[in-house]
Parts: C-alpha cells; structure tokens; sequence
C-alpha cells in the first residue's frame, strides 16, 4: 500500500484566494483525521470522519473551513478565502478502526501570503 | 473537555543516557495511548502504542507506562542515540467520542553525540 497519500506538498498562495487540501487515505480504513500543525499550538485536530461521515468538526477555526469526504477514498479540506493565519502543515491521517494507529500523509505546507 | 499535556517541551541528554517524556490526560475514558516520532520536515510515526488494559509495553530501547488511576503515561528511551533526536508526541484516544485522538505539545528531544 502507498500509505495516506496528500496533494500538494506544498501550496503557497494569496490571501484571498481559496485554497483545496486533497487526501486519499489507506484502502480498507474507516476513519480519517484532518490536523493542522503549528509550532504555537502544535498537532491540533481539525475534524475527522468515520465511514465518509464527520464525526467531530469542534476543531474546524471558523466557517472559511470546510470539509468533505465524498467516498471512502477521498477527502478534501477546503479554506475560504485563506488568511495568512492559516500557513501551517496541514496532514490527513487514516486508522482501521477507532482504536487503532493512525497513519500519517506527508502533509502539505501551505503558505498564504 | 479532553486534554493532553506532555512534559518536558525540551530534552537534552548524552547518548547513551536515557530520556524520559511524561504525558497526563484528563478524561478517565482514555483507553489508547499511542506515542509519535516526527524528524524535521516530516510526518508523525508510530512508535509504540499501549491499551488501558496494560500497565506496561517494551520494544527494545523504547518501553511506555501507564498508569490509569493517575491518568498519566510516560515514554522511556534508554541508551540514546543521536538519530533519536526528534520531536515526540503523545495522545490519547476517546473510544466513547468515536475514536478522537488528541495530541499533547511534543517534546524536542536532541541526543548529543
């Protein structure tokens, strides 16, 4: 298996502009987590879906952040428009089930300028 | 709410020592603690993982403790060695919240040779 595979590795943009985060996760996982990571604040959780359904958006900042998992094979976080606040590495992870490891993307570091 | 605070933010030791990284969780309902490696410019990794049915788990020079009734866990590196120098996560998983798992700050762990 390729593992969680994320596009683009690296995104730099203006503010303003509106920005898609895409993520396939591993075949045959149930779960998936969007996580944004800054050095402030650290790994914090975004949302995450369990058989294409968000469980849990609490972490989602504010109404620019949007996200969507159409399929088990795919997901997308949307911002809108993007701020510079926003610039961080954002990863996707998926895990079999909800007491499992979580497998990390390589992550896309997004810069808003 | 659920939360993960993880000590020292910062650790430095010689190689061959042994680093200690201690984690607390606020919510009895824990049951999964995983602990993550991430090497500069690159994605969290699993490195061991422990139940709340378990009190205690060891693999090689890594072994990670739990202890439930003071809600805390703790990652052991014993004979350090320079590639162990890392960022090192802790989290803690909600079986009860569909599987959300939180992140604690991440300690920088620099293994002088």
């Amino acid at each position: 298996d390729a593992g969680v595979i994320q596009s683009p590795r690296h995104e730099v943009t203006e503010m303003g502009q509106e920005v898609t985060l895409r993520c396939k996760p591993i075949s045959g996982h149930d779960y998936l987590f969007w996580y944004r990571q800054t050095m402030m604040r650290g790994l914090e959780l975004l949302i995450y879906f369990n058989n294409n359904v968000p469980i849990d958006d609490s972490g989602m900042p504010e109404d620019r952040f949007s996200a969507k998992m159409p399929n088990a094979s795919f997901s997308t976080l949307k911002i809108q428009p993007s701020e510079p606040r926003d610039s961080a590495v954002y990863f996707c992870a998926s895990s079999l089930s909800a007491n499992s490891p979580l497998h990390f993307g390589n992550g896309t570091r997004l810069t808003v300028t | 709410g659920e939360n993960v605070e993880q000590h020292p933010s910062t650790l430095s030791v010689q190689e061959g020592d042994s680093a200690v990284i201690k984690c607390t969780y606020s919510d009895s309902a824990s049951n999964y603690f995983p602990w993550y490696k991430q090497e500069l410019g690159k994605r969290p990794q699993l490195i061991i993982d422990i139940r709340s049915n378990v009190g205690e788990k060891k693999d090689q020079r890594i072994a990670v403790t739990l202890n439930k009734t003071a809600k805390h866990f703790s990652l052991h590196i014993t004979e350090t060695q320079p590639e162990d120098s890392a960022v090192y996560f802790c989290a803690a998983t909600l079986l009860n919240q569909g599987g959300k798992l939180i992140f604690g700050q991440g300690t920088e762990l620099s293994v002088k040779p």
